[in-house]
């Protein structure tokens, strides 16, 4: 079936520094990539939606110069955590829609990175 | 908008017992549901899914009746296991196409032996 790939799955970084997550449709193409932010114990909340070879749309209240998203391809997409703090530590949760590949159930999720800030 | 409540957790049942774990939803048309379900420290899996009133969706022993009358999602399994533990959620898009998923909050299901 469809799978996304996501790294790394766990990142500790230093407070003002910048982390890149990744995540790469293995036998699709995603057209669409959705990025959620997961808070303990709490249901996902939609970042961004960010169509290949287009501006990504962020949702009220992201910050778009913070969370740099790249879709340049139909196969890989990235979420840059500029200038990261303590309160940007979360559970990062990628999903991709799509095009091709085979068992296709519309949305398929990577496995997520946490992201610790220290 | 569009919002999907589910019943709070954790839901704590004994190996074999019967689950039920109570999904409502408000939607404008026809949406689609959907069913997920997250393991510790890991992403999402499609557990399963239904995309017109009446349809059934089932997996993995899991089932949900999509009904529109009631505007539920209700998931059901006959007999859960330990490793059925995990957080589930219930989700929705607004169409039969591929839009944005609103969630609910999960609901943590607690299996013990």
């Amino acid at each position: 079936g469809a799978v996304v790939s996501q790294h790394p799955s766990w990142v500790i970084c230093k407070s003002g520094t910048s982390v890149k997550i990744e995540c790469r449709s293995l036998d699709f193409q995603a057209t669409t990539m959705f990025w959620y932010r997961q808070f303990p114990k709490q249901s996902l909340m939609l970042m961004a939606t960010s169509n290949e070879g287009s501006k990504a749309t962020y949702e009220q209240g992201v910050e778009k110069d913070k969370f740099l998203i790249n879709h340049a391809s139909l196969t890989l997409s990235t979420l840059t955590v500029t200038s990261a703090h303590p309160e940007d530590s979360s559970f990062y949760i990628c999903s991709a829609s799509g095009t091709g590949g085979t068992g296709f159930d519309g949305y398929t999720f990577g496995s997520g990175t946490r992201l610790t800030v220290v | 908008g569009d919002s999907v409540t589910q019943m709070e957790g954790p839901v704590t049942l004994s190996e074999e017992a019967f689950l039920t774990i109570n999904c409502t939803y408000t939607a404008t048309g026809y949406p689609s549901l959907f069913w997920y379900v997250q393991y510790p420290g890991e992403g999402l899996q499609l557990l399963l899914k239904a995309t017109k009133a009446d349809d059934k969706g089932s997996n993995k022993g899991f089932e949900a009746t999509y009904r529109k009358e009631t505007t539920s999602f209700h998931l059901e399994k006959g007999s859960v296991q330990v490793s059925d533990s995990a957080v589930y959620f219930c989700a929705l898009t607004p169409n039969s196409g591929y839009s944005t998923l609103t969630f609910g909050k999960g609901t943590m299901l607690l299996v013990s032996p």
